[in-house]
């Protein structure tokens, strides 16, 4: 079975700084993967989209990640962090049947 | 660019009532997910449907049931509420492999 796991639940960063936060993901075949942003009481927001191809994937918002193979991950990272990043971010990947698992989440917090 | 539409955007519903949440998906997109999401949790598969035929179920209680309808808009139908049933409920819909959300319903049962 699959699953995607998220190992921080809370990240705090300054405004300005970089941000990474990290994605790790179990099953069988090749993954699709991907990234979700959420404000409190709102809809998801795909940030960003691996299939195949580039390991480096480009998204909205200045958001990129990488997909890595051979760690079973796919880390989400932002240079430069601004207090509208301040959310709950969740990675997902979609498995047979073309569901969603997601991630437990992490929640980002920016100081100013 | 149209988006996925769900109506209502927030309902209130006492213990034991009924609820019926409406979900319109992008024009030409054919298949619908349903997703639940509770206070501080990460969104749980419920059910899909693919050309009105339900094409994957997860997590839905027995109380739950959905359908699409020919013009491809499905409704999640939900009895004999419960406390724990209150939640933000997700609907997307597909185009090749990626799915578009809407804004979720959100759900309280008093």
């Amino acid at each position: 079975a699959q699953s995607v796991t998220q190992p921080d639940i809370h990240i705090t960063v300054s405004e300005g700084a970089s941000l990474e936060l990290r994605c790790n993901y179990s099953y069988g075949a090749t993954p699709y993967l991907f990234w979700y942003v959420q404000s409190p009481g709102q809809g998801l927001q795909l940030l960003l989209k691996y299939f195949s191809g580039d390991t480096l994937v480009q998204g909205i918002k200045g958001f990129e990640a990488e997909f890595k193979r051979s760690q079973s991950s796919f880390n989400l990272r932002k240079p430069s962090v601004h207090w509208s990043d301040a959310a709950e971010y969740f990675c997902a990947l979609k498995a047979a049947g073309n569901k969603l698992t997601f991630g437990g989440g992490t929640r980002v917090l920016v100081k100013p | 660019a149209a988006g996925v539409i769900q109506s209502p955007r927030h309902l209130i519903k006492e213990k034991r009532e009924t609820a019926t949440l409406k979900c319109y998906p992008i024009p030409r997109h054919d298949t619908v997910y349903w997703y639940q999401q509770g206070p501080g949790q990460d969104p749980q598969f419920l059910i899909s449907f693919y050309e009105k035929m339900q094409s994957d179920k997860g997590s839905i209680p027995d109380r739950f049931s959905a359908q699409q309808f020919s013009d491809y808009h499905s409704e999640l139908n939900m009895s004999s509420l419960e406390l724990g049933d209150s939640a933000l409920y997700f609907c997307a819909s597909k185009d090749r492999n990626e799915q578009f959300f809407g804004p979720g319903t959100r759900l309280t049962v008093l």
